[in-house]
């Protein structure tokens, strides 16, 4: 398997502007998680989903974030309007079921916003 | 709610050295415990785990033992290389919140 994918792997916008995040989990996984990574807040959990079904959005920072999984093969993390304090790497991960399993990580997204 | 607590980095050490990262967590029950490394520009990726207490997970010269008793699960190895020098993570994850709850993360750098 190639992994969980991500794309783009940078993202350069302008203030204001939408900006789209994509993922592709690994097959066969049912949990998908999207994280943020700054230097000054760590590894923040944003949102999970179970069997596409978002289970925990408590940790998106405001409306100005949402997440869809359409399908068990896809996920999209969308700003709009974007800010410059949402400059950060955005991590996508997968896990199959199962206690004690372990996520996997793709590339991650570095997004600048200007 | 879940937490873990690390040791603040950076951390470090001469080639051959021996490592240890402190990591302590909170959580209820009975969570399963992780190590995760990320190299510079990179995704994170799984070192090590334990699902129980008392379990070892150890892979390429790390180790980590589950201690309940000390809600610990300590990263070492007896000597580290260069190619050690990245950012490494705790997490744990229980049964009633499946997605992983991280430390802050441990820069180790390691000098030839």
């Amino acid at each position: 398997d190639a992994g969980v994918i991500q794309s783009p792997r940078h993202e350069v916008t302008e203030m204001g502007q939408e900006v789209t995040l994509r993922c592709k989990p690994i097959s066969g996984h049912n949990s998908l998680f999207w994280y943020r990574q700054t230097m000054m807040r760590g590894l923040e959990l944003l949102i999970y989903f179970n069997n596409n079904v978002p289970i925990d959005d408590s940790g998106m920072p405001e409306d100005r974030f949402s997440a869809k999984m359409p399908n068990a093969s896809f996920s999209t993390l969308k700003i709009q309007p974007s800010e410059p304090r949402d400059s950060a790497v955005y991590f996508c991960a997968s896990s199959p079921t199962g206690q004690g399993t372990e996520a996997f990580f793709g590339q991650g997204t570095r997004l600048t916003v200007v | 709610g879940n937490s873990v607590t690390q040791m603040e980095g950076p951390v470090t050490l001469s080639e051959e050295a021996f490592l240890t990262i402190n990591c302590t967590y909170t959580a209820t029950g009975y969570p399963s415990l992780f190590w995760y490394v990320q190299y510079p520009g990179e995704g994170l990726q799984l070192l090590l785990k334990a699902t129980k207490a008392d379990d070892k997970g150890s892979n390429k010269g790390f180790e980590a033992t589950y201690r309940k008793e000390t809600t610990s699960f300590h990263l070492e190895k007896g000597s580290v290389q260069v190619s050690d020098s990245a950012v490494y993570f705790c997490a744990l994850s229980d049964r009633g919140r499946r997605a992983l709850t991280f430390g802050s993360g441990t820069r180790l750098q390691v000098q030839p």
